[in-house]
């Protein structure tokens, strides 16, 4: 199957900072999302992303479907940006239903 | 968060006893997943439905069942627990299956001594 590689598997930043969180994945795909999963657990979709750019508020991501790679940007980070930020994919063959390979995810921690 | 709602939240089993749990979703949207989050592995799919009675197998299936009667409920069964099954277990929906977002459940963390 697909496989989806994230990196740096941590990051420690100052509030303030900007950062840029890679997602590397193995084959073309129909489908990418970003999430954000908060100290508490709860993940919520960020971006849905298979190509192209988008921006909302500080986070902007940028996916080039050619070279198989994702970018996630965090600008003037906050200490609310702290938590797990994963790569998810859905290879562009597929039998049914929007099923997601993750990565390991990008350990973030915002310090003030 | 899609009204999904996840019992038990919490569960602590021993080894070779059956679990049970359950996912519960209020937008009546068709499509149902089962992850389980484990650390240095991310979140990885264990079941989907595309419908009711409707129900396929994810990357890590072995060891688990699931079953859907409702659009409502996805329910995942643990046949006889093991300690390699301990982890958090979230559930997510999706309405259709272009959509651009999966959401998430709360998660149930189970622990089998």
């Amino acid at each position: 199957g697909i496989q989806v590689e994230q990196s740096p598997p941590d990051l420690i930043l100052q509030e303030g900072a900007n950062s840029t969180l890679r997602c590397n994945f193995s084959d073309s795909v129909n489908n990418l999302q970003w999430f954000h999963q908060n100290p508490w657990g709860q993940l919520i979709n960020l971006f849905y992303i298979p190509s192209g750019t988008k921006q909302n508020g500080r986070l902007s991501a940028t996916t080039v479907a050619t070279e198989r790679y994702s970018l996630l940007y965090i600008s003037s980070s906050q200490t609310t940006d702290s938590g797990v930020y994963f790569c998810a994919v859905e290879g562009r063959i597929k039998a049914a239903g929007n099923k997601l390979t993750f990565g390991g995810g990008t350990r973030v921690l915002v310090k003030p | 968060d899609a009204g999904i709602t996840q019992s038990p939240r919490h569960k602590v089993t021993e080894t070779g006893t059956p679990v049970t749990l359950r996912c519960h979703q209020t937008e009546n949207h068709r499509y149902m997943y089962w992850y389980r989050q484990d650390p240095g592995h991310g979140l990885r799919l264990i079941h989907y439905s595309y419908g009711v009675k409707d129900t396929d197998k994810g990357e890590v299936s072995d060891g688990y069942s699931v079953s859907r009667s409702k659009t409502e409920d996805f329910l995942l069964t643990l046949e006889s627990a093991t300690s390699s099954q301990t982890s958090v277990y979230f559930c997510a929906t999706t309405p259709y299956i272009q959509a651009e977002t999966q959401y998430f459940g709360p998660g149930t963390r189970l622990l089998v001594l």
